[in-house]
């Protein structure tokens, strides 16, 4: 089983709609988790953190965790092209990251 | 965030040689990573550099083979020896801030793509 798992994709969806992108992991003492956006060519840029169980949002964009379910989300509103790019989850323990394999995501005009 | 360079941006090496990567951050940080994303995969953590003691290496990744120095809060160099084709892939270094919250939080630099022939 790996440590962090995600849908590779390709997930399309088209503009304007709600891209909903998925995590599992496996360590239930993870104490931290991440979302990254990495265009192609170019490296991996935070998006936004989460530390607790529930919902945070930061404009377009909300990260939902249940720690119980092992369980990390993000939903992408009013999708633009722009937002097309490899969404990576990434989970913390004691400053350990472990990545996942990325979804990749199209949003088609 | 902190400003991350990374030299060079990329590079073409031939079998054998070894090739030094510079990551230079514009303020101090605690922790210091480097991580290689081979083509189509995800990120793998190859070492975390230690400032002025011996950088600490995942498994799988031997120090003979990719020899990290940290001088400093600032500065880190991660060196591929003997490369081979199998070596062709992005090296990306990371840093952890150094206080403030979120000290777990890792910002990446902009990677270097080295193609071995």
């Amino acid at each position: 089983q790996k440590e962090v798992e995600q849908n590779s994709g390709p997930l399309s969806v088209p503009e304007g709609a709600i891209a909903s992108l998925n995590c599992t992991y496996s360590d239930r003492g993870s104490q931290s988790f991440f979302w990254y956006r990495q265009y192609s060519g170019k490296s991996p840029e935070l998006i936004m953190s989460i530390y607790s169980n529930g919902d945070k949002e930061d404009g377009r964009f909300t990260a939902q965790l249940n720690k119980a379910s092992q369980y990390v989300s993000l939903l992408i509103r009013d999708s633009q092209p722009s937002d097309s790019a490899t969404y990576l989850c990434a989970v913390n323990r004691n400053n350990d990251m472990r990545f996942g394999a990325g979804t990749r995501l199209t949003v088609k005009p | 965030s902190a400003v991350i360079s990374q030299k060079p941006s990329r590079d073409i090496c031939q079998r054998g040689t070894s090739l030094t990567i510079q990551c230079q951050v514009d303020s101090q940080v605690t922790m210091m990573f480097w991580y290689r994303q081979q083509p189509g995969q995800s990120l793998t953590l190859i070492a975390t550099a230690n400032q002025g003691s011996e950088a600490t290496y995942e498994s799988g990744f031997v120090i003979d083979k990719f020899p990290i120095s940290r001088p400093n809060l600032t500065f880190s160099t991660l060196t591929v020896s003997n490369m081979s084709p199998e070596d062709s892939s992005i090296y990306l270094c990371s840093v952890a801030k150094t206080s403030g919250g979120d000290t777990d939080t890792q910002y990446f630099g902009p990677g270097t793509r080295l193609t071995v022939l």
